[in-house]
């Protein structure tokens, strides 16, 4: 079935280096990836996605890249800050599908 | 209204008991989707909503779960003879649109304890 798989589970950086968050899809059919950020005791808010189309898409400090012909997909994060500090969710989504499927999560720790 | 709204916030309930879970969606969203988030864990898919139906319901653990969406609008999520392994978060979301390329907009959640 659909699966997304995240890593690492746990990640910590010092402020003012970067993150990087790797993620894997089974259904070559997804063409939609999310990113969310839930800190602690919140909900989860999306933050930046990604289409099949392009291969990169950047927001001022973020920024996600795409391999459709690896199923893989990153979100880089530059000049950390403590702020930062929360659980990412990656997750895929097809065209047609009714449901997102989230990975796990990795825990981001900034240390300043 | 201005975001999905979810109540309970919290809710304690001793085993063996229903309790039902509502999320009241952003105003003119479509698309309702509930997840399920066990302490440190990711997010579960339970089910969707497209209006009034529930075109994917593959989701849902076991016959005690079930949910109902009325009006395009609200929904709810009723869990039947409570169990301890369902204590987690329930959360809500929703979008404007079923259409792969929108985001979700998730409530706050609700926490079920079952004691």
């Amino acid at each position: 079935g659909e699966n997304v798989e995240q890593h690492p589970s746990t990640l910590s950086v010092q402020e003012g280096d970067s993150a990087v968050i790797k993620c894997t899809y089974s259904d070559s059919a997804s063409n939609y990836f999310p990113w969310y950020k839930q800190e602690l005791g919140k909900r989860p808010q999306l933050i930046i996605d990604i289409r099949s189309n392009v291969g990169e898409k950047k927001d001022q400090r973020i920024a996600v890249t795409l391999n459709k012909t690896a199923k893989h997909f990153s979100l880089h994060i530059t000049e950390t800050q403590p702020e930062d500090s929360a659980v990412y969710f990656c997750a895929a989504r097809n065209t047609g599908g009714f449901k997102t499927i989230f990975g796990a999560g990795t825990r981001l720790f900034v240390k300043a | 209204g201005a975001g999905v709204s979810q109540s309970p916030s919290n809710k304690v309930t001793e085993k063996g008991k229903d309790v039902e879970l509502r999320c009241d969606p952003i105003s003119g969203h479509t698309a309702l989707y509930w997840y399920r988030q066990s302490l440190g864990q990711g997010l579960e898919f339970l089910i969707y909503f497209q209006g009034n139906s529930a075109p994917d319901k593959s989701g849902l653990p076991s016959d005690r779960f079930s949910a109902e969406r009325t009006g395009g609008s609200v929904s709810t999520l009723t869990i039947q003879r409570t169990q301890q392994e369902d204590s987690a978060v329930y959360l809500c979301a929703s979008s404007s649109k079923p259409d792969y390329a929108y985001g979700y907009t998730f409530g706050s959640g609700t926490r079920l304890t079952v004691v």
